[in-house]
């Protein structure tokens, strides 16, 4: 099955500056890559997600990547704001069956 | 974007009693649920895939007759957490996905989570 890694598990920047985590997978087939932000005692928001068809993807501050080649995608978040602050979870899964989480990367983004 | 209740939030039980929760797709139909278990600092854990119509498929380890699920219509899918025990205490989230599209790949919209304390 898939399996799914994501680093770092922490991560503190301060506001303004861009954050980058990054996720393996190990299923090659595996065609579809969402990210999702987690708030403290809420469920997860999807906030971008990329297809195998695609490398990149960007909405505003938002952007992923991936390498299908290398099996690893990434999230970029540029001109962070303390409301970025969160958990975020990567997750990979083959057209979004038994999806698999990463075991999140918690950023906090100082004032 | 499409729009997942789960109820209740928060729920505090005593020891052996059960307990519900309900998960509902608001302004979509899903004919996939997913209910996942998430645990303070860690990531969440798939417990059991919900089909309408049909029975959960439950991922290894999860008891099923200690988790009870259900998923009567389009829209609603519940869990039963069956004499509650304090270790059954945790975040639990579910998540629905579109009926698939054309060419597959409904997205998955979660829930906001119901946090079970057993005592």
């Amino acid at each position: 099955g898939e399996n799914v890694e994501q680093h770092p598990s922490t991560l503190s920047v301060q506001e303004g500056d861009s954050a980058v985590i990054k996720c393996t997978y190990s299923d090659s087939a595996s065609n579809y890559f969402p990210w999702y932000k987690q708030e403290l005692g809420k469920g997860p928001q999807l906030i971008i997600d990329i297809r195998s068809n695609v490398g990149e993807k960007k909405d505003q501050r938002i952007a992923v990547t991936l390498n299908k080649t290398a099996k690893h995608f990434s999230l970029h978040i540029t001109e962070t704001q303390p409301e970025d602050s969160a958990v975020y979870f990567c997750a990979a899964s083959f057209n979004n069956n038994d999806m698999r989480f990463g075991a999140g990367t918690r950023l906090t983004v100082k004032p | 974007g499409a729009v997942v209740s789960q109820h209740p939030s928060w729920v505090i039980c005593k020891s052996g009693t059960s307990v519900k929760i309900e998960c509902r797709s608001l302004d979509f139909q899903a004919t996939t649920m997913f209910w996942y278990r998430q645990f303070p600092k860690q990531s969440l854990m798939l417990m059991a895939t919900s089909n309408e119509g049909s029975k959960a498929t439950y991922e290894q380890g999860v008891e099923k007759d200690k988790f009870l699920i259900n998923h009567a219509s389009l829209t609603l899918s519940t869990l039963t957490v069956t004499s509650a025990h304090p270790e059954d205490s945790s975040f639990y989230i579910c998540s629905a996905r579109l009926r698939e599209l054309s060419f597959d790949t409904g997205e998955l919209f979660f829930g906001e989570g119901s946090r079970l304390t057993v005592l």
